[in-house]
């Protein structure tokens, strides 16, 4: 397609259990950004990825958490034993080449951790 | 100032009627603004990248300025109509990109 595709769009979890949300940017965007947007809150960054490499964690909340980009495309927001305090909407983008360019957001997957 | 602020937190104006609201971010080692729109059940759609002091930028009826010295940059929306409904977010990229929390606008026809 022709922008950020995000799958699920909803996911509801039980707490404990591990999720795992996926991005697929727009064809041949360098950078990858994931966000946590919390109910009433603007976008939090969670992590940067140029390319394959992650450049940037310093967003994730703890080492529940955990991101890859393998082959510098799909990327995979994984979160192991939900907590409550999980639930959010995780949104990803993806810009053309450095983290200063505009970035085009997907429609974001809603996590409600029961 | 410590975090990205917007001021106000909503806002409703009547069909026609011209309007700006104020993202207010730390002037320090500051290298882009950037304003998106957020419709409801929608992506945030990107409307400026700004870098330089002074920067202008306008798109149709939606312009925005920029000024890094005194951290603040304003969003103005002329003869404002239904469609422009959303929540316009300003996101400031220092050492990472920090979001403000967003200023709903609702245009009442």
């Amino acid at each position: 397609g022709a922008g950020v595709s995000q799958s699920p769009r909803y996911k509801v979890a039980k707490r404990g259990q591990d999720v795992a949300l996926r991005c697929d940017p727009i064809s041949g965007h360098v950078s990858l950004f994931w966000y946590q947007q919390a109910l009433g809150q603007g976008p939090e960054f969670l992590t940067y990825f140029q390319n394959e490499a992650q450049l940037d964690k310093s967003g994730l909340p703890s080492d529940r958490f955990f991101a890859e980009r393998p082959e510098g495309s799909v990327s995979t927001l994984k979160i192991q034993r939900t907590q409550q305090e999980d639930s959010a909407v995780y949104l990803c983008a993806s810009s053309p080449y450095t983290r200063t360019d505009t970035q085009y957001f997907g429609p974001g997957t809603r996590l409600t951790v029961l | 100032i410590l975090n990205v602020e917007q001021s106000p937190q909503s806002l409703h104006v009547q069909e026609g009627d011209s309007t700006n609201f104020t993202c207010s971010f730390p002037s320090s080692n500051f290298y882009a603004l950037h304003w998106y729109r957020w419709e409801t059940a929608k992506s945030p759609e990107a409307l400026f990248v700004m870098t330089l002091n002074g920067d202008e930028k306008k798109k149709g009826r939606i312009s925005a300025t920029l000024n890094t010295k005194e951290g603040y940059s304003y969003l103005y929306i002329k003869g404002s109509q239904p469609e422009d409904s959303a929540t316009y977010l300003c996101a400031r990229y220092g050492q990472n990109f920090v979001f403000g929390p967003g200023t709903r606008l609702s245009v009442l026809p």
